[in-house]
């Protein structure tokens, strides 16, 4: 098992780009969700999804969507970046029988200029 | 709605010194509590979890956290830390099964360990 992976790991964009953040899990997990860690500010929600077809707003959705077409993947995208999205971005999976233990991916370290 | 106090930004600590860090919660019902460790560049990683039963939690690398229900904490404690140990720490909250399996984050607490 893979686990949770995350492509890329390290990204600089230009301010109005736009890109996709890729998350894939191979533990069959319904759960999957995308956070950002700002220093001093912990993990903040952005998107959730518990299943195929259903995806939720996190804390700080504003700037990004998500879709969840298949089980396993779980793309973030960027619609036209700002600086303010520079940040390091986690995946995280978990299944419904265990739903409060989540499982990370490495993160994606994204630098807006 | 939940929320997660971590009160301490950086703890730095001697080798073979004991560590507490410390979390307070608030919740007007019961939660499932965790702590997370994130070494430097790498993802969040389970440490120990608090579901129900004895308070007293024991997870890897030698780490235990107490429920304390009265006074709304979750510390984390080792009686002897590494200089492995150097980390960020984050202390987490959600609710049982039937509400939002989403956890709530504290801010985190960086524990530096000195040789």
């Amino acid at each position: 098992n893979a686990g949770v992976t995350q492509t890329p790991k390290f990204q600089v964009l230009k301010t109005g780009q736009s890109m996709t953040l890729q998350c894939a899990q191979d533990m069959n997990h319904e759960y999957m969700s995308w956070y950002r860690q700002d220093p001093g500010m912990g993990l903040r929600l952005i998107h959730y999804s518990v299943g195929a077809g259903i995806t939720d707003q996190g804390e700080v959705p504003n700037g990004y969507n998500v879709s969840r077409s298949t089980t396993e993947d779980f793309p973030l995208r960027l619609l036209s970046a700002a600086p303010s999205q520079t940040s390091v971005y986690f995946c995280a999976s978990s299944s419904r029988i265990q739903e409060e233990t989540q499982y990370f991916g490495p993160g994606t370290r994204l630098l807006v200029l | 709605a939940q929320s997660v106090t971590q009160l301490d930004s950086q703890v730095p600590v001697f080798e073979e010194a004991p560590v507490e860090l410390r979390c307070n919660y608030s919740s007007s019902v019961s939660v499932y509590l965790f702590w997370y460790v994130q070494y430097p560049n790498q993802g969040l990683q389970l440490l120990l979890k608090y579901l129900s039963g004895s308070t007293l939690v024991k997870g890897i690398n030698g780490f235990e956290a107490e429920f304390n229900k009265s006074q709304t904490s979750f510390h984390l404690r080792k009686p002897s830390v590494h200089i492995s140990d150097t980390a960020e720490y984050f202390c987490a909250v959600s609710y049982p099964p039937g509400g939002s399996y989403i956890p709530t984050f504290g801010r985190g607490t960086s524990l530096i360990v000195h040789p």
